[in-house]
């Protein structure tokens, strides 16, 4: 199975401040994707992390405000940009292997607070 | 993409079966029916997939009726452990935009 590891683990920021959220997977995985989840709540889909052009984002979030890089295939980063308490969630890595959609990995997750 | 439908949350006792539901009237041929479990503070993991009928892993067993129109869970005598938050997804392994939607997820808290 999938190794994900991501960083930081938590962090509490002010908010107006930006966090960059990186995900590192232990092989060369054709997707990626970024999910949030806010207490108590699901997971919604962010965007697919495409290696090597822009994010594909779903509706209802931006690239102003989640910008979102790809360099390689085992690399991702999110940033969640001028931040509001609003945006205080979980946010996770996921990736699908390559030529299996059956299984998605997921990273740990960072919990992130805004003040 | 098939909607999902589960109860939002079940409690049991240590050593009993649970059966967790998932409705889904509206599945396409082609979709498969995923279930994940969560624990806190973690991300979601992968349990047990299936097509029809019954499947069955060392974790748990998936039944599937005819109709493929709902899908149950079991999960044989639970322990604390075993508490978490279970999704189950529909979709189409074949494309991989298909299985990225989360429905509501059923939050089982076993008790001692």
């Amino acid at each position: 199975s999938a190794v994900i590891s991501q960083k930081p683990s938590r962090d509490i920021c002010q908010r107006g401040t930006s966090l960059t959220i990186q995900c590192q997977v232990d092989s060369q995985v054709t997707m990626m994707f970024w999910y949030r989840q806010q207490p108590g709540q699901s997971l919604t889909l962010i965007a697919t992390a495409n290696q090597g052009s822009e994010a594909t984002y779903e509706s209802g979030f931006v690239i102003d405000k989640f910008p979102i890089s790809r360099p390689n295939l085992t690399f991702s980063t999110l940033t969640v940009s001028n931040m509001s308490p609003e945006d205080s969630s979980i946010y996770l890595c996921s990736e699908l292997p390559t030529g299996s959609y059956n299984e998605q990995f997921f990273g740990p997750g960072t919990r992130l607070t805004v003040l | 993409l098939a909607k999902t439908t589960q109860p939002i949350s079940m409690d049991s006792y240590e050593g009993q079966e649970v059966n967790i539901t998932c409705s889904h009237n509206n599945i396409a041929t082609n979709d498969y029916i995923t279930w994940y479990q969560q624990f806190p503070s973690q991300g979601p993991r992968f349990i047990i997939q299936g097509y029809k009928t019954k499947v069955t892993n060392e974790v748990a067993s998936l039944f599937i009726p005819a109709d493929r129109k709902s899908s149950t869970l079991s999960l044989p005598r639970v322990s604390l452990s075993d508490t978490a938050v279970y999704y189950c997804l529909v979709g189409d392994p074949n494309n991989a935009g298909n299985m990225l939607t989360f429905g509501g997820g059923t939050r089982l808290m076993v008790k001692p």
